[in-house]
């Protein structure tokens, strides 16, 4: 079974600290790689994007994607109390029927303090 | 101006009863889909439409049926509702099947 396996947390930081999320996948194939934040009763927001190995940095947000280790991380600088959130790694894989589908993790809560 | 709207956004309903869902998207992408979110939080694929052609249909019982009138549109109509049903449903659109994809505000569906 495919699977894209994040902690689940809580993970607690001080205000302005780095927050560290990790994500780890199973499908070798897969491609595409995401983060999304969500808000506790509101829908999944799309923060990040990455396709390739590497860093790629966006304001205070850096994705990391090792796709030996098939390993992808979100970095966030300056961890602000509007952070607070949960964030959720998605992965596109390859289904049954060789369709691309989107799967998530099951999201690593995060609190920032202030 | 919302990019992937939903309606409606709560629905209470009671067992056994039908219900639909409504999605449609602005973005002129390709690709819809609906998700589930149980009560776990954890967020699963339920159906993807490509161009208004069913191309994922995950192992959801076929008292889900999604209608695609058009590539803006995808709807989810519901039969027999069970209490299990209960959960939020985001629909979510993407330029192709590899892009990223951009969620709906989602709908609460209660069934009581």
């Amino acid at each position: 079974q495919k699977e894209v396996e994040q902690n689940s947390g809580p993970l607690s930081v001080p205000e302005g600290a780095i927050a560290s999320l990790n994500c780890t996948y199973s499908d070798r194939g897969s491609q595409s790689f995401f983060w999304y934040r969500q808000y506790s009763g509101k829908s999944p927001e799309l923060i990040m994007s990455i396709y390739s190995n590497g860093d790629k940095e966006d304001g205070r947000f850096t994705a990391q994607l090792n796709k030996a280790s098939q390993y992808v991380s979100l970095l966030i600088r300056d961890s602000q109390p509007s952070d607070s959130a949960t964030y959720l790694c998605a992965v596109i894989e390859i289904s049954s029927g060789s369709a691309r589908q989107l799967t998530f993790g099951s999201g690593t809560q995060l609190t920032v303090l202030p | 101006d919302t990019a992937v709207s939903q309606t409606p956004k709560y629905l209470v309903t009671q067992m056994g009863n039908d219900k639909s869902i409504k999605c449609e998207q602005n973005l002129g992408h390709d690709t819809m889909y609906w998700y589930k979110q149980d009560s776990k939080k954890f967020l699963k694929i339920m159906f993807s439409y490509n161009n208004k052609e069913l191309i994922i249909n995950e192992t959801v019982p076929n008292r889900f049926s999604p209608k695609s009138p058009d590539k803006a549109h995808l709807n989810l109509h519901i039969n027999s509702l069970e209490l299990g049903d209960s959960a939020v449903y985001f629909c979510a659109s993407s330029q192709d099947s590899r892009g990223e994809q951009y969620f709906g505000p989602g709908t609460r569906l209660t069934v009581t």
